[in-house]
């Protein structure tokens, strides 16, 4: 069965402690690794699409990496405005849609 | 820079009623889609409009039918309201099958 798995469910910090999010997926035939970020009561909004294991993308603090079996987004130096939850995607499977993980509650302290 | 425009933003139903969400978008994409988010569970897709013309079935499409109206319009319609389908509805689109969607704010829908 195709899947996304994200962990952790939540995650505190404080501001400055960098920390990294996980994506697990068993997604046939993947064509392509999406990390969106969603505040509260506002539509996700797309971060970064990675398509090959080995690839990595930046943006500020962010960073997305994938491997054949899992993406990671590190966060480096956090803020509070970083505060969001984060979702993974996967395209792919017997269906070929976007198969969405339930997502990580980041929370940034100063 | 309106981007995906959704209608209305919260809606209260009876069991039984039946409503139709609406979502337009302004970037000239191809492709449309509605997701529903329950709290839990990622975000499942309903319906797709891959290009004006065709729509397809997602993941949990019963009780719900859409019709995609032109190039720029996709409506979800639930025609007799259950509980169970009380959830936050999100309209999203692409420029083209498989590139990364833009989410409209979210339709917060509640079935007594």
């Amino acid at each position: 069965e195709d899947q996304v798995t994200q962990s952790p469910e939540a995650l505190r910090l404080q501001e400055g402690e960098s920390s990294s999010l996980n994506c697990s997926y068993t997604v046939s035939g993947l064509r392509g690794l999406f990390w969106y970020r969603q505040d509260p009561g506002k539509g996700p909004e797309f971060l970064f699409t990675l398509y090959s294991a080995g690839e990595e993308k930046e943006k500020e603090r962010l960073k997305a990496t994938l491997t054949k079996k899992e993406s990671f987004l590190h966060i480096t130096a956090p803020k509070p405005e970083d505060s969001a939850t984060y979702l993974c995607a996967a395209e792919g499977g017997s269906q070929g849609n976007l198969i969405f993980g339930k997502g990580t509650k980041l929370s940034v302290k100063p | 820079n309106a981007g995906v425009t959704q209608t209305p933003k919260f809606q209260v139903l009876k069991t039984g009623q039946s409503m139709t969400l609406q979502c337009a978008q302004d970037m000239n994409h191809n492709s449309m889609y509605w997701y529903r988010q329950d709290p839990g569970m990622g975000l499942r897709l309903i319906y797709y409009s891959a290009s004006e013309g065709t729509t397809d079935k997602g993941e949990v499409p019963n009780g719900y039918n859409v019709s995609r109206l032109n190039k720029r319009e996709f409506s979800l319609r639930l025609e007799s309201a259950a509980p169970s389908q009380t959830s936050v509805y999100f309209c999203a689109s692409s420029e083209l099958p498989g590139e990364k969607l833009f989410f409209g704010s979210g339709t917060q829908l509640s079935v007594l």
